[in-house]
């Protein structure tokens, strides 16, 4: 198994540019998390799937932040408007059940946004 | 509101120092905590501990878990170079949150 798939590994953009962030969970996995890590703030869920259904998304930091999962085997991170504020680590990581049962992360993207 | 939070949030130390690192947390619904090191890229598992009391070890690490006063502690013993990282810890709940991490800098 190729493990869970980030990309792009890098993403430089200018401010008020969209960005779309992708990432494949590892086949079999029905629970998806998106995560933004900075110094000075952690580590922070952003949202997360289960089956495909968005469960929470009380961690998205604005309107300018959405997340698809269209089918099992993908979904999308989308900033638009992206700020310059934006620039983190975005982890993505799969699982089954919602919880640690083979919980895996992504490589991550690095964003910034100038 | 979920809560995770470790302490400290950075620690310098010599090679051979114990360092033990804290993580506390106020969950509904616990079902596990977990401790993950995370040095350039994506974090790497560590430690899933469930039941209170019981020390895991790997090496020159453990962890244990006390669900009545809800934290846990991981100790590294002898610590060299190579330990340096971000050490994080996530409780599972209904799903996965993690603590802000502690940067770990170990000298030579």
């Amino acid at each position: 198994d190729a493990g869970v798939i980030q990309s792009p590994r890098h993403e430089v953009t200018e401010m008020g540019q969209e960005v779309t962030l992708r990432c494949k969970p590892i086949s079999g996995h029905n629970s998806l998390f998106w995560y933004r890590q900075t110094m000075m703030r952690g580590l922070e869920l952003l949202i997360y799937f289960n089956n495909n259904v968005p469960i929470d998304d009380s961690g998205m930091p604005e309107d300018r932040f959405s997340a698809k999962m269209p089918n099992a085997s993908f979904s999308t991170l989308k900033i638009q408007p992206s700020e310059p504020r934006d620039s983190a680590v975005y982890f993505c990581a799969s699982s089954f059940g919602g919880g640690a049962r083979g919980y895996t992360f992504g490589s991550g993207t690095r964003l910034t946004v100038v | 509101e979920d809560k995770v939070v470790q302490s400290p949030l950075s620690l310098v130390v010599h090679e051979g120092d114990t360092v033990t690192l804290n993580c506390s947390y106020e969950v509904t619904n616990f079902r596990s905590l977990l401790w993950y090191k995370q040095e350039k890229k994506a974090p790497t598992f560590l430690f899933m501990l469930t039941s209170s009391g019981i020390e895991k070890k790997s090496g020159r690490l453990s962890s244990i878990l006390d669900k009545k006063e809800l934290f846990s502690i991981l100790n590294i013993t002898a610590t060299q170079t190579g330990d340096s990282a971000i050490y994080l810890c996530a409780v599972e709940n209904n799903d996965m949150r993690f603590g802000a991490g502690t940067r770990l800098t170990v000298k030579p």
